[in-house]
């Protein structure tokens, strides 16, 4: 069965540089979350979308932003890169937010700022 | 603010051996999930929990849920090896998708 899809898998950057993450979810499913989750710690919700449409927004630094494509296929995007965003990003769709039960997590992308 | 907090954070046993894990959330939720995470992988799915004294069970894994004591707990049933892992529960409030994780039990089975 197709899984999520997160690129690329991994990505190093310096302090101040930019960055891209791009999440395709599971064929069908109309949601997309974006999670962070630094070195030893509990994934953390960044924003989520809907239909195209940001549907939540948690603790996303002003310097990130994001969008949902009309092929539902996401990206977030990363300025003024900090040590302190070095992470594991993890991408999870689901179909239908209202009655769907679970979110499915990509493999994730890990950011390594220098 | 909704606030998961599992116990115990690190987790060391002996094959054969059975334990739980706890979860405990502050407000009232609607869904309860379990997560095994292995290091620096993505979440896999163990366990969704949607009503007041919900129990499933997966092989040696067996997850409940009392939402009048805010309180789900896996449990684990003669202990293998290949569960050693990283256990997060998570949960979501009515009306709102969004997961808040807790605080994650690493658990280490020792042969």
């Amino acid at each position: 069965a197709a899984g999520v899809i997160q690129s690329p898998r991994h990505l190093i950057k310096e302090k101040r540089e930019t960055a891209t993450l791009k999440c395709y979810p599971i064929p069908r499913h109309d949601t997309v979350y974006w999670y962070q989750q630094g070195p030893g710690q509990d994934p953390q919700f960044l924003i989520s979308f809907y239909e195209k449409m940001q549907s939540d927004k948690g603790s996303i630094p002003d310097r990130f932003s994001a969008q949902q494509f009309s092929d539902y296929h996401s990206e977030l995007n990363m300025s003024s890169l900090e040590l302190g965003d070095s992470a594991l990003y993890f991408c999870a769709s689901s179909l239908d937010r209202v009655v769907a039960y679970e979110q499915y997590f990509g493999p994730g992308t890990r950011l390594t700022v220098t | 603010e909704l606030k998961v907090e599992q116990n115990p954070l690190f987790l060391s046993m002996q094959e054969g051996k059975n334990y739980t894990i706890y979860c405990n959330y502050s407000t009232t939720s609607d869904r309860l999930y379990w997560y095994r995470q292995d290091p620096g992988k993505s979440l896999e799915s163990l366990f969704v929990l949607l009503s007041n004294g919900a129990v499933k069970q997966e092989g040696r894994l067996m997850a409940s849920l009392d939402t009048k004591a805010r309180l789900s707990t896996l449990h684990i049933t003669a202990a293998v090896h290949d569960l050693s892992a990283t256990y997060f529960c998570a949960v979501t409030y009515f009306g709102n998708e969004k997961l808040t994780f807790g605080t994650g039990t690493r658990l280490t089975i020792i042969p």
